[in-house]
This record gives C-alpha cells, structure tokens and sequence, in this order.
C-alpha cells in the first residue's frame, strides 16, 4: 500500500536556527513527492517537488528537499529559519490509482513548524 | 490571477440543514477535487473529478455529494450534516493528475455543525 508518514507533529525551533522536517514513504511503484505549506488561516502552497533528475531540489523560501531512494525519505530542510516560517507544513506523495489512469495525491499529517524569537 | 475561490470561507450550521459549499476556478483545470482537513489527520479526499460530468469517491465520501456540470466549478453538498462534519474544507484543481500538473488550493471553508 501506498503512504506517506510526518515523523513529527510539532517542531519548535529559535529564529535562525537550521530546521529538518523528516518525511517517510511507503510505495512499489514510481515516486513523485511535494511539500505543501499551510500558512495560517490560509490554503495550501506548494513549496517543492520531486519528479524525476537530481535527488535535491529547492523550493521557495530557501526550503529544499532530499529524495533518498534507499531509506525511501524526502525530507525538508532549511539552514536558517525566520519567524514568518511559522506554520504547518505537509508532506505528500502523488502514485497512480490502481487500474487507472489518473493519479492521487496523499498527505501526511502535517508537521507544524512553530519559530520561536 | 490563478485561483481557485471557495464560498463561504466560515460557515456555522445546524444538524440536518443542506448546505452548499461553491468552489470556482479560472484556470481551465479538468481535474478538481475536495478535502477535509482534521487535526492529526492531515487532508483526506473526499471526492475528485476528471472533468464535466465526471466524479468519483476519494477516501471518505459519506455524507456528501458533488456535481460537476461546468468546467469551472466543483461545488460540495452536503444534504443532511452531522456535528462530524465539523472540519476545514479544502478544494483544489490541476490541469490534470500527472505528476506534472500542480494542485492549487483554495482558501478553505471553515463549518462548524451543532
């Protein structure tokens, strides 16, 4: 089965400090996989993909992430953070329906970042 | 401006009372889907649509309807809501579900049922 794990619901981090937010998939076909960022009161923002070609892509806001095929991971990084990066981020993972032509987009849990002064 | 514009943005509701929640977007996408987002539970679908007249379940679909008979809009019914309706409602569109298609969300629908 198809799925996609946020190790963390919660990371609390001082304003400039380097923050990693671990995410995990679970998948036997092709990958493809996003991080999304909900801004307070706010919808969705994609803030990277992973489609195919270099392992490390970078995203808006001096996010980037790593696909590590052999521990089947994609986590978000960013080596210094600001207050404004307060807010709850989602890990989520695109594969093919079964039998189907069209694709599915699942989401983790979310991770909330929360930046402290 | 791409968008994809949700109506209303909050909304409180009593138990068995229909509702509409209307979903728009200007960017000619076929693909639309809705989620509801719950603490903990991240966004779970509920329904998506390929195109005009095409819809099918997501993850969750009890307790609710949808039509798609423009391209434009998505709107999410529900016919008889239930206090575990109570949640925050996503929807989004993409040109289409291939991986190169982006999903743009709206602002969210905040219901509140008592």
């Amino acid at each position: 089965a198809q799925s996609v794990t946020q190790l963390d619901s919660q990371v609390p981090v001082f304003e400039e400090a380097p923050v990693e937010l671990r995410c995990n998939y679970s998948s036997s076909v092709s990958v493809y996989l996003f991080w999304y960022v909900q801004y307070p009161n706010q919808g969705l923002q994609l803030l990277l993909k992973y489609l195919s070609g270099s392992t490390l892509v970078k995203g808006i806001n001096g996010f980037e992430a790593e696909f590590n095929k052999s521990q089947t991971s994609f986590h978000l990084r960013k080596p210094s953070v600001h207050i404004s990066d307060t807010a709850e981020y989602f890990c989520a993972f695109l594969f093919q329906r079964e039998g189907g032509s069209n694709y599915k987009l699942t989401f983790g849990k979310g991770t909330l970042l929360t930046v402290n002064p | 401006e791409a968008q994809v514009t949700q109506n209303p943005r909050y909304l409180i509701t009593v138990t068995g009372k229909k509702l509409t929640v209307t979903c728009s977007q200007n960017m000619n996408h076929e693909y639309m889907s809705w989620y509801r987002q719950d603490p903990g539970l991240g966004l779970r679908q509920i329904y998506y649509s390929m195109n005009v007249e095409v819809t099918d379940k997501g993850d969750v679909p009890e307790g609710y309807k949808v039509s798609r008979k423009e391209k434009r809009n998505f709107p999410l019914i529900l016919e008889s809501p239930s206090p575990n309706q109570t949640s925050l409602y996503f929807c989004a569109s993409s040109f289409s579900t291939r991986p190169s298609g982006e999903a743009f969300f709206g602002q969210g629908t905040r219901l509140t049922v008592v």
